[in-house]
């Protein structure tokens, strides 16, 4: 069965300083799996997605985040953290292989002035 | 394009009472999906349709709610009769991939509270 972990449910960071939001995934077969963020009062919209191509894949707004199948991991990161930012994001993985999609519980990120 | 859709923002309804959200998706996207979103569950997929059929309705809570997709560009999703635990922000999204593995763009999403 397949479960996406995102280990913090608050992160604070001041402005200007490095963001990092953890996921971990389980999955039996290649997945694919998406970063998306959420403003306050709004929808969703995706950051990134990794599809099986460079483990290092760059997104909308600076951010980025790096595939490691021998971690289980795909975690969020940006050198430099804006207040603009500060909104929840969720980790998302889907197999490719039953066709199901499992959102992560979301990391709210905070930015300190 | 304008995004996804969606209609009422806000309802505000008495417990019992039936309940239609409606969606319009992006023109020429294949796949189209419902989800509700709590603070206690957080975001969930309820059902998702490619090319109009329903393909997963696996996560749609109980018989109580319904939802259709008469064409390409219109979906609704029916709660009757309504309770105050369906109270959530149900979100409309496509995708222009059929399947639940390609980019999907959210609307704003519809506030439900159930008094």
């Amino acid at each position: 069965a397949q479960s996406v972990t995102q280990l913090d449910s608050h992160v604070s960071v001041s402005e200007g300083t490095p963001v990092l939001l953890r996921c971990n995934y389980s999955s039996s077969y290649s997945p694919s799996l998406f970063w998306y963020v959420q403003h306050p009062n709004k929808g969703l919209q995706l950051l990134l997605k990794y599809t099986s191509a460079a483990t290092l894949v760059k997104g909308i707004n600076g951010f980025e985040a790096e595939f490691k199948k021998s971690e289980t991991s795909f975690h969020l990161t940006k050198p430099s953290a804006h207040m603009s930012d500060a909104a929840e994001y969720f980790c998302v993985v889907n197999t490719n292989r039953d066709d199901k999609i499992i959102f992560g519980k979301g990391t709210r990120l905070h930015i300190l002035p | 394009d304008a995004g996804v859709i969606q209609s009422p923002r806000h309802e505000v309804t008495e417990m019992g009472q039936e309940v239609t959200l409606r969606c319009k998706p992006i023109s020429g996207h294949n796949s189209l999906f419902w989800y509700r979103q709590t603070m206690m569950r957080g975001l969930e997929l309820l059902i998702y349709f490619n090319n109009n059929v329903p393909i997963d309705d696996s996560g749609m809570p109980e018989d109580r709610f319904s939802a259709k997709m008469p064409n390409a560009s219109f979906s609704t999703l029916k709660i009757q009769p309504s309770e105050p635990r369906d109270s959530a922000v149900y979100f409309c999204a496509s995708s222009l991939v059929s399947g639940v593995g390609d980019t999907q763009y959210f609307g704003p999403g519809t506030r439900l509270t159930v008094l």
